[in-house]
Protein backbone atom coordinates (compact mmCIF):
# COMPACT_ATOMS: atom_id res chain seq x y z
CA UNK A 1 0.00 0.00 0.00
CA UNK A 2 1.69 3.34 -1.47
CA UNK A 3 0.73 5.71 1.06
CA UNK A 4 2.42 8.60 -0.83
CA UNK A 5 2.68 8.66 -4.80
CA UNK A 6 4.49 10.52 -7.43
CA UNK A 7 2.58 9.22 -10.24
CA UNK A 8 5.50 10.92 -13.20
CA UNK A 9 8.79 8.53 -12.88
CA UNK A 10 10.16 11.65 -14.76
CA UNK A 11 9.87 14.94 -15.99
CA UNK A 12 12.37 17.12 -18.45
CA UNK A 13 12.56 20.70 -18.00
CA UNK A 14 14.56 23.44 -19.93
CA UNK A 15 16.77 25.65 -18.11
CA UNK A 16 15.13 28.98 -16.93
CA UNK A 17 11.99 27.43 -17.09
CA UNK A 18 9.64 26.03 -14.41
CA UNK A 19 10.10 22.56 -12.60
CA UNK A 20 6.13 21.40 -11.04
CA UNK A 21 6.83 18.11 -9.36
CA UNK A 22 3.56 16.82 -7.56
CA UNK A 23 3.02 14.28 -5.13
CA UNK A 24 -0.14 12.80 -3.98
CA UNK A 25 -1.01 10.94 -0.27
CA UNK A 26 -3.19 9.05 0.93
CA UNK A 27 -3.35 9.38 4.73
CA UNK A 28 -5.20 11.94 6.42
CA UNK A 29 -3.24 11.73 9.53
CA UNK A 30 -0.21 13.10 7.91
CA UNK A 31 0.50 16.36 8.73
CA UNK A 32 3.95 17.39 7.56
CA UNK A 33 5.45 16.74 3.98
CA UNK A 34 9.03 17.12 2.96
CA UNK A 35 10.78 17.81 0.00
CA UNK A 36 14.14 16.10 -0.57
CA UNK A 37 16.52 15.79 -3.65
CA UNK A 38 18.39 12.45 -4.40
CA UNK A 39 22.08 11.68 -6.50
CA UNK A 40 22.94 8.60 -7.57
CA UNK A 41 24.81 6.68 -4.71
CA UNK A 42 24.41 9.61 -2.07
CA UNK A 43 21.62 9.96 0.39
CA UNK A 44 18.58 12.24 0.23
CA UNK A 45 19.35 16.15 0.66
CA UNK A 46 16.34 18.12 2.69
CA UNK A 47 15.20 20.95 0.57
CA UNK A 48 11.75 22.73 1.54
CA UNK A 49 8.88 21.06 4.44
CA UNK A 50 5.02 22.48 4.88
CA UNK A 51 3.26 21.81 7.84
CA UNK A 52 -0.33 21.00 7.37
CA UNK A 53 -1.56 24.61 8.34
CA UNK A 54 -0.06 26.05 5.59
CA UNK A 55 -0.65 25.82 2.31
CA UNK A 56 2.47 27.15 0.92
CA UNK A 57 5.88 27.37 1.91
CA UNK A 58 8.85 28.95 -0.02
CA UNK A 59 12.60 29.69 -0.24
CA UNK A 60 14.55 30.83 -2.41
CA UNK A 61 13.83 29.18 -5.95
CA UNK A 62 11.40 26.54 -4.13
CA UNK A 63 8.04 26.80 -3.21
CA UNK A 64 5.67 23.89 -2.08
CA UNK A 65 1.99 24.00 -2.29
CA UNK A 66 -0.19 22.07 -0.40
CA UNK A 67 -3.63 21.28 -1.19
CA UNK A 68 -5.09 19.51 1.86
CA UNK A 69 -8.72 18.11 0.50
CA UNK A 70 -6.94 17.41 -2.45
CA UNK A 71 -3.88 15.23 -0.51
CA UNK A 72 -1.85 16.85 -2.87
CA UNK A 73 1.40 18.57 -2.53
CA UNK A 74 3.94 19.99 -5.67
CA UNK A 75 7.25 21.27 -5.53
CA UNK A 76 8.14 24.78 -7.87
CA UNK A 77 11.12 25.58 -8.91
CA UNK A 78 11.58 28.31 -10.73
CA UNK A 79 13.93 29.19 -12.19
CA UNK A 80 14.81 25.75 -13.38
CA UNK A 81 19.40 25.38 -13.12
CA UNK A 82 20.75 22.15 -14.40
CA UNK A 83 22.02 21.37 -11.19
CA UNK A 84 18.59 20.81 -10.41
CA UNK A 85 18.89 17.32 -12.07
CA UNK A 86 18.47 14.87 -9.41
CA UNK A 87 15.79 12.39 -8.15
CA UNK A 88 13.31 13.93 -6.11
CA UNK A 89 11.03 12.69 -3.40
CA UNK A 90 8.56 13.52 -1.35
CA UNK A 91 8.08 12.75 2.14
CA UNK A 92 5.13 12.81 4.58
CA UNK A 93 4.90 12.50 8.35
CA UNK A 94 2.64 11.91 11.09
CA UNK A 95 4.44 14.90 13.54
CA UNK A 96 2.50 13.92 16.77
CA UNK A 97 2.09 9.86 15.84
CA UNK A 98 4.18 7.10 17.46
CA UNK A 99 7.41 7.30 15.84
CA UNK A 100 7.46 10.22 13.56
CA UNK A 101 9.04 8.09 10.58
CA UNK A 102 8.61 8.92 6.90
CA UNK A 103 6.80 7.47 4.44
CA UNK A 104 8.63 8.63 1.01
CA UNK A 105 7.02 8.50 -2.39
CA UNK A 106 8.50 6.72 -5.55
CA UNK A 107 10.89 9.90 -6.60
CA UNK A 108 10.57 11.93 -9.95
CA UNK A 109 13.93 12.04 -11.81
CA UNK A 110 13.97 15.97 -12.78
CA UNK A 111 16.08 16.27 -16.16
CA UNK A 112 17.40 20.38 -16.56
CA UNK A 113 18.10 20.67 -20.09
CA UNK A 114 21.13 23.64 -20.80
CA UNK B 1 24.42 22.37 9.06
CA UNK B 2 23.78 19.00 10.89
CA UNK B 3 25.96 16.13 9.55
CA UNK B 4 25.15 12.36 9.51
CA UNK B 5 27.90 9.75 8.55
CA UNK B 6 28.21 6.64 7.08
CA UNK B 7 31.15 3.93 6.78
CA UNK B 8 31.66 2.17 4.82
CA UNK B 9 30.47 4.02 2.18
CA UNK B 10 30.27 0.93 0.01
CA UNK B 11 31.31 -2.60 1.08
CA UNK B 12 31.18 -6.30 -1.14
CA UNK B 13 30.94 -9.67 0.95
CA UNK B 14 30.68 -12.92 0.12
CA UNK B 15 27.37 -14.75 0.95
CA UNK B 16 27.07 -16.20 4.46
CA UNK B 17 29.18 -13.60 6.37
CA UNK B 18 28.26 -10.66 8.37
CA UNK B 19 28.31 -7.23 7.37
CA UNK B 20 28.47 -3.65 9.97
CA UNK B 21 27.32 -0.64 8.55
CA UNK B 22 27.75 2.49 11.35
CA UNK B 23 25.57 5.60 11.07
CA UNK B 24 27.49 8.87 13.28
CA UNK B 25 25.44 12.27 13.98
CA UNK B 26 28.94 14.52 13.77
CA UNK B 27 27.10 17.58 15.10
CA UNK B 28 24.29 16.77 16.90
CA UNK B 29 22.84 13.81 19.29
CA UNK B 30 20.08 12.14 17.65
CA UNK B 31 17.83 10.08 19.78
CA UNK B 32 16.04 8.61 17.35
CA UNK B 33 18.10 7.08 13.74
CA UNK B 34 16.60 5.48 11.09
CA UNK B 35 17.57 2.76 8.59
CA UNK B 36 16.22 2.53 4.68
CA UNK B 37 17.10 0.70 1.78
CA UNK B 38 16.82 1.52 -1.25
CA UNK B 39 16.77 -0.53 -4.99
CA UNK B 40 17.84 0.68 -7.73
CA UNK B 41 14.81 2.84 -9.29
CA UNK B 42 12.93 2.24 -5.77
CA UNK B 43 11.58 4.45 -2.75
CA UNK B 44 13.53 4.48 0.18
CA UNK B 45 12.21 1.88 2.02
CA UNK B 46 11.78 2.28 5.91
CA UNK B 47 13.96 -0.66 7.39
CA UNK B 48 13.25 0.18 11.28
CA UNK B 49 13.27 2.98 13.62
CA UNK B 50 15.82 2.83 15.97
CA UNK B 51 15.96 4.53 19.40
CA UNK B 52 18.76 5.08 21.72
CA UNK B 53 18.83 2.86 24.65
CA UNK B 54 16.17 0.19 23.54
CA UNK B 55 15.28 -2.21 20.47
CA UNK B 56 15.01 -1.19 17.78
CA UNK B 57 11.41 -1.56 15.97
CA UNK B 58 11.18 -3.26 12.70
CA UNK B 59 8.83 -2.56 9.98
CA UNK B 60 6.69 -5.04 8.43
CA UNK B 61 8.64 -7.75 6.52
CA UNK B 62 12.09 -7.35 7.64
CA UNK B 63 13.39 -9.76 9.59
CA UNK B 64 14.92 -8.44 12.90
CA UNK B 65 17.22 -11.38 13.52
CA UNK B 66 18.72 -10.65 10.19
CA UNK B 67 19.25 -6.95 10.54
CA UNK B 68 20.80 -5.88 13.61
CA UNK B 69 20.19 -2.76 14.35
CA UNK B 70 22.36 -1.17 17.88
CA UNK B 71 21.88 2.23 18.85
CA UNK B 72 24.47 2.28 21.65
CA UNK B 73 24.52 6.47 21.93
CA UNK B 74 23.09 9.50 20.81
CA UNK B 75 25.62 9.62 18.37
CA UNK B 76 25.93 6.15 16.95
CA UNK B 77 23.66 3.56 15.46
CA UNK B 78 24.66 -0.02 13.55
CA UNK B 79 23.35 -2.03 10.91
CA UNK B 80 24.65 -5.50 10.93
CA UNK B 81 23.63 -7.93 8.02
CA UNK B 82 23.78 -11.49 8.99
CA UNK B 83 24.58 -13.94 7.14
CA UNK B 84 24.03 -12.21 4.02
CA UNK B 85 22.98 -13.52 0.94
CA UNK B 86 22.65 -12.14 -2.90
CA UNK B 87 19.68 -10.44 -2.59
CA UNK B 88 20.74 -8.25 0.49
CA UNK B 89 22.35 -6.62 -1.97
CA UNK B 90 21.13 -2.92 -1.94
CA UNK B 91 21.79 0.68 -1.06
CA UNK B 92 21.66 0.97 2.79
CA UNK B 93 20.84 4.89 3.91
CA UNK B 94 20.35 6.10 7.50
CA UNK B 95 19.12 9.37 8.82
CA UNK B 96 18.84 10.80 12.30
CA UNK B 97 16.48 13.64 13.43
CA UNK B 98 17.80 16.27 16.25
CA UNK B 99 17.38 15.56 19.63
CA UNK B 100 17.05 19.33 19.87
CA UNK B 101 13.98 19.94 17.99
CA UNK B 102 12.65 19.60 14.50
CA UNK B 103 10.47 17.08 12.43
CA UNK B 104 12.71 16.36 9.63
CA UNK B 105 15.62 13.93 9.28
CA UNK B 106 18.98 14.21 8.05
CA UNK B 107 20.37 11.36 5.71
CA UNK B 108 23.74 9.93 5.97
CA UNK B 109 25.51 9.21 2.02
CA UNK B 110 24.01 5.68 1.96
CA UNK B 111 26.44 2.58 2.09
CA UNK B 112 26.23 -0.01 -1.04
CA UNK B 113 26.32 -3.56 0.38
CA UNK B 114 27.18 -6.14 -2.74
CA UNK B 115 26.75 -9.74 -1.61
CA UNK B 116 28.65 -11.87 -3.72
Amino acid sequence: DQQVKQNSPSLSVQEGRISILNCDYTNSMFDYFLWYKKYPAEGPTFLISISSIKDKNEDGRFTVFLNKSAKHLSLHIVPSQPGDSAVYFCAASEVWGATNKLIFGTGTLLAVQP
Amino acid sequence: GAVVSQHPSWVICKSGTSVKIECRSLDFQATTMFWYRQFPKQSLMLMATSNEGSKATYEQGVEKDKFLINHASLTLSTLTVTSAHPEDSSFYICSARDAGGGFGQYFGPGTRLTVT
